[in-house]
Order: structure tokens, then sequence, then C-alpha cells
């Protein structure tokens, strides 16, 4: 089975704080997805990646940035949280083909509040 | 205007009824569609592709109209268990979700 793991899934954290959330996948994946989903709003596209190195802006990219060092680690920071960045945030992974196939595995989440 | 637009609902019906989501979406150049699920508290999953020519799975029917840019989802016999949000996504490298549409089957 596929396994997507996000390092923690409850945070709380104080506004001017950096955040790191973490993510691994364990399937040699290409691609990586942060996510973040709100209430009436869906889920929204924050950062992706195709390789390492490699990063490409979502929707919403402002106050994030993300790494990828290694190709089963995409990291989410915030370098100075604020309490409009509190939300769930998931991050998913495919292989290349896997765009076309929809054949996106996600985390099971990182709730994030800032106070 | 956002990318992807779905109607949020909710939608309650009773078993056994049939029901229809759509979504529209505004890049003409993306390449493939998908439905997908997510139940509460957990992480989205997904249901099924949706191809030029319409698909079905089971109860389950997928359809695209590249020309009017919208897609949609039936499911009929309505299940307790379909109770979920549906979720559209739009491809074109870089999977795009809708708002998703919230669905309620009640006894």
């Amino acid at each position: 089975d596929v396994k997507v793991t996000q390092s923690s899934r409850y945070l709380v954290k104080r506004t001017g704080e950096k955040v790191f959330l973490e993510c691994v996948q364990d399937m040699d994946h290409e691609n990586m997805f942060w996510y973040r989903q709100d209430p009436g709003l869906g889920l929204r596209l924050i950062y992706f990646s195709y390789d390492v190195k490699m990063k490409e802006k979502g929707d919403i990219p402002e106050g994030y940035s993300v790494s990828r060092e290694k190709k089963e680690r995409f990291s989410l920071i915030l370098e100075s949280a604020s309490t409009n960045q509190t939300s769930m945030y998931l991050c998913a992974s495919s292989f290349h083909r896997g765009l076309n196939t929809g054949e996106l595995f996600f985390g099971e989440g990182s709730r994030l509040t800032v106070l | 205007r956002k990318e992807v637009e779905q109607d949020p609902g909710p939608f309650n019906v009773p078993e056994g009824a049939t029901v229809a989501f759509n979504c529209t979406y505004s890049n003409s150049a993306s390449q493939s569609f998908f439905w997908y699920r997510q139940d509460c508290r957990k992480e989205p999953k997904l249901l099924m592709s949706v191809y030029s020519s319409g698909n079905e799975d089971g109860r389950f029917t997928a359809q695209l109209n590249r020309a009017s840019q919208y897609i949609s989802l039936l499911i009929r016999d309505s299940k307790l268990s379909d109770s979920a949000t549906y979720l559209c996504v739009v491809n074109n490298n870089d999977m795009r979700f809708g708002a998703g549409t919230r669905l309620t089957v009640k006894p």
C-alpha cells in the first residue's frame, strides 16, 4: 500500500512563529502536492513539485514556501505564521503518469491552529 | 473567477433517489478530469475518472462536456453509504479541486 505520512496531526502555534509541515511518501512518486482545506472553500493548491529541487506555485502560495531536497519528502514552511493560516493541510503524491489517472494519494492531514 | 466551481449543496435525498452534481471549469486547456469522494474527517479518495465519451462504474455515471466546460456525476439508487462530499478535480498538470458538494442520503 502507498503510504503518505504527515509529521503532525495537530499543531498549535503562535502568530509569527516559523512552522514546518513535513510529508513523506514511500512509493517513489515523482509528484507531490500541498493543499489546504477550509470549510466552504474545498482544497486549494498551495505548491506542488514534479521532481527533487523543483517547485511550482499553486493558487495560494503567499505566506508559504516549500522544500524538496529528497524525492520522498516535501516540506511546507510558514515563515511567519498568521491566524488566517489556521487550516487543515493535506499532502498528496502521485506517479507522473498518475496525473492522467487521477491517482493522488493523500496523507491524513495536519490541523494547524495559529493563535 | 475560480478555476473549478461546484454547487456546494447540501443535497439531502432519500434512499433510492437519483442525484446529479455538476462542476464547471475555466481552463479550456485542462487535460483530464476526476471525481473524488471525501468522508467526514477523512482524506479524499479517487472515485472515478471522467472520459469524453462518458463512463459508468456501477451506480455512478460521469460525463464531460468540453464545449461547455463542465463535468457531471450521476448517482442512481442512492445508498446511505453514499453520504459524503463529492469533489471534482480538473488536471492541467496541477490537479485543482472544486470546493465539493455535500450529499446526505436519508433512510
